[in-house]
């Protein structure tokens, strides 16, 4: 259903610190997810994906782990930098609706100097 | 830069009025597509072109009409709009529809119906 008055979760790190930012996604049928950074005036930008045959993949300062089980997809992101204050969402695929990209409602990440 | 381009970056528009919002990617890409950001709402598609047709239309109100005239240019011309349709209004680009294509977003642009 639609979400009416949407409230943007809020992450809040020092700089230094690991960040954890969570998705919970529904459709079973979704086999390959993405996350997506955008920065103020910016459109989203590619971070890292993963294909549901996997569980956990790394990138430069940034791990994506999967958890079919529960349907749960986490972003971890190493060392957080002021630059990495950005909303970050989770996005899915599905096998039969390829082209379609099914975005999360995002969370706001704020790096504290 | 992520290759996607969108002019213009603001506009305010009456609800009488007819404008037209324009994309531009310099990727070689052949699939083309508009997404709809507003504050309520996350972030949702619109419409989706593949090799300049029209694949994709995500029960869009007929007063959103998209045009694809070649591969690199996507228009969204918008008339008599609302203004709950307020928003951010982003473009992408991928190469193909295929599951696995990345796709790059442009800026966006940012419409105020009045």
């Amino acid at each position: 259903g639609e979400s009416v008055g949407l409230h943007l979760p809020t992450l809040s790190v020092q700089e230094g610190d690991n960040s954890i930012i969570n998705c919970a996604y529904s459709n079973s049928a979704s086999d390959y997810f993405i996350w997506y950074k955008q920065e103020s005036g910016k459109g989203p930008q590619f971070i890292i994906d993963i294909r549901s045959n996997m569980d956990k993949r790394q990138g430069q300062r940034v791990t994506v782990l999967l958890n079919k089980t529960v349907k749960h997809l986490s972003l971890q992101i190493a060392a957080t930098q002021p630059g990495d204050s950005a909303v970050y969402f989770c996005a899915e695929k599905t096998r039969t609706s390829y082209d379609k990209v099914i975005f999360g409602p995002g969370t706001s990440l704020s790096v504290i100097p | 830069e992520t290759g996607v381009t969108q002019t213009p970056r603001h506009l305010v528009m009456g609800m009488t009025n007819k404008k037209s919002l324009k994309c531009e990617q310099h990727l070689g890409h052949n699939a083309m597509y508009w997404y709809k950001q507003s504050a309520k709402k996350p972030l949702e598609l619109m419409f989706v072109y593949s090799l300049e047709e029209r694949v994709e239309n995500n029960s869009v109100p007929s007063r959103f009409s998209p045009e694809c005239p070649n591969s690199s240019h996507l228009f969204l011309h918008l008339h008599t709009l609302q203004p709950e349709d307020s928003a951010l209004y982003l473009c992408a680009s991928s190469q193909g529809t295929g599951q696995y294509n990345e796709q790059f977003f442009g800026p966006g642009t940012r419409l105020t119906v009045l």
